[in-house]
């Protein structure tokens, strides 16, 4: 069964801490997203990435940094935390249009989250 | 990004179908329509997408109107565990980005 997994669940961090949410996938996908998920806000991504080291911009990368070293993690850096990046994180994969072959679009699959926690 | 737009809310009785609607009358030629639901306390999980046809899998069945401009999630027979927001959301996946565009989606609340 294909996996999304988030390093930690629950995390709690100061302000001015500099903080790093990992994710990895088992599933060989070229995509990986990062969302973040806010009451009455819905899901906004951050930044997605299509091959080790590439990466864009998403609807609100401000505050925010990204890392794509290995194919299988794509990592979200908070360079220093804000209270107002307080919020629930959620990571996702997907196979790239045309990889292995295919030539419909795939889904994307989630992780279950972090919810981040800034004092 | 292409639009759409579902009900905020709606309810069903467990073991009932239900239908959840969305449209998306911009919709373009080489979009994707997905469905994802997300259970409280989880991330989202995928349910079903199709470009044209109607699509059957076993969660559900999605079917797209003829114009393409709407289509509808058709959940079987409901149980408790369908309780969940509903998103649907159109992708090109021959845009620069092949990202996914969330909106508030339609919370589905199941009655025993």
């Amino acid at each position: 069964d294909v996996k999304v997994t988030q390093s930690s669940r629950y995390l709690v961090k100061r302000t001015g801490e500099k903080v790093f949410l990992e994710c990895v996938q088992d599933m060989d996908h070229e995509n990986m997203f990062w969302y973040r998920q806010d009451p009455g806000l819905g899901l906004r991504l951050i930044y997605f990435s299509y091959d080790v080291k590439m990466k864009e911009k998403g609807d609100i990368p401000e505050g925010y940094s990204v890392s794509r070293e290995k194919k299988e993690r794509f990592s979200l850096i908070l360079e220093s935390a804000s209270t107002n990046q307080t919020s629930m994180y959620l990571c996702a994969s997907s196979l790239r249009f045309g990889s292995k072959n295919t030539r419909v679009d795939s889904p994307l699959h989630f992780g279950n989250g972090t919810r981040l926690t800034v004092t | 990004d292409a639009k759409t737009t579902q009900p905020n809310s709606m309810e069903s009785n467990e073991e009932e179908p239900v239908h959840l609607p969305c449209n998306h009358s911009t919709i373009s030629g080489t979009d994707y329509i997905h469905w994802y639901r997300q259970l409280p306390s989880q991330g989202p999980e995928y349910v079903i997408h199709g470009l044209t046809s109607n699509v059957n899998n076993r969660m559900a069945s999605l079917a797209i109107a003829e114009d393409r401009k709407s289509s509808t999630l058709i959940l079987h027979r409901a149980t408790l565990r369908d309780a969940a927001v509903y998103y649907c959301i159109l992708r090109d996946p021959f845009g620069a980005s092949e990202k996914l565009v969330f909106g508030k989606g339609t919370k589905l609340t199941v009655n025993p």
